[in-house]
């Protein structure tokens, strides 16, 4: 079963809310990596964050990498109708060798 | 263009047959993660290949089995397939680690019947 967990699952916004969402991995990771699934598409590669701690923005998308390296958190600003979709954090989990284990996701919808 | 191709798209098989699935890896990428995606959930690993051997494996029965050749490409095999096989499959491909993030294909959409 998965060992990466996220929350919420689902998150309804109205346009221009902010959204974060949240992941915990039962064991340490080397790094995290967040990927977004827009509806019927496939996971696209947005980041990827490696020190404990370490904070990265692109635009209106910022990511947060724990202390303890166990959580991340992904916070949007100002949503917008194009940030529909499913966001899965994902990493190398300790011991799990070179495979990506992929978070439960979060389904957010955005509303005019 | 996700640079990485699988086919084909689009799949309904019986319970019981056999099927395959292909991937070309995004130029310059030599390993290749195959991926199981049920509706609504996160992709579940299944198996990765690098130079020609698979490296690591998931939880999945030995009904699914695959293959990397010299030109970096894959393919997926499951045999006896079951209802619960019914799923959307990912191809991944990298260069080298993990650590450099996954370039993922449009995936196969396989319904058992």
């Amino acid at each position: 079963g998965q060992q990466v967990m996220q929350i919420p699952q689902y998150q309804h916004v109205q346009e221009g809310e902010d959204f974060t969402t949240y992941c915990n991995s039962s064991t340490t990771l080397s790094n995290i990596q967040w990927y977004k699934q827009r509806p019927g598409g496939h996971p696209v590669f947005l980041i990827q964050l490696v020190k404990s701690g370490e904070v990265k923005k692109q635009k209106r998308l910022t990511f947060q990498f724990g202390e303890a390296k166990k959580n991340s958190s992904l916070h949007i600003t100002a949503t917008q109708t194009t940030d529909v979709g499913t966001y899965f954090c994902a990493g190398p989990l300790t011991g799990g060798g070179n495979k990506l284990t992929f978070g439960t996701g979060t389904q957010l919808k955005v509303e005019l | 263009d996700a640079g990485v191709t699988q086919s084909p798209t689009h799949l309904i098989k019986t319970r019981g047959q056999q099927v395959t699935l292909r991937c070309s890896p995004k130029s310059g990428h030599d390993t290749v993660s195959w991926y199981q995606q049920a509706l609504g959930q996160g992709p579940q690993f299944i198996f990765q290949y690098y130079e020609e051997e698979e490296r690591q494996r998931g939880n999945f029965p030995d009904r699914f089995s695959g293959h990397q050749f010299p030109n970096y490409s894959s393919e997926l095999n499951v045999n006896a397939l079951l209802l619960g096989d019914s799923a959307l499959y990912l191809c991944a491909s990298s260069r080298g680690t993990v650590e450099r993030g996954y370039t993922f294909g449009s995936g196969t959409r396989l319904t058992v019947v």
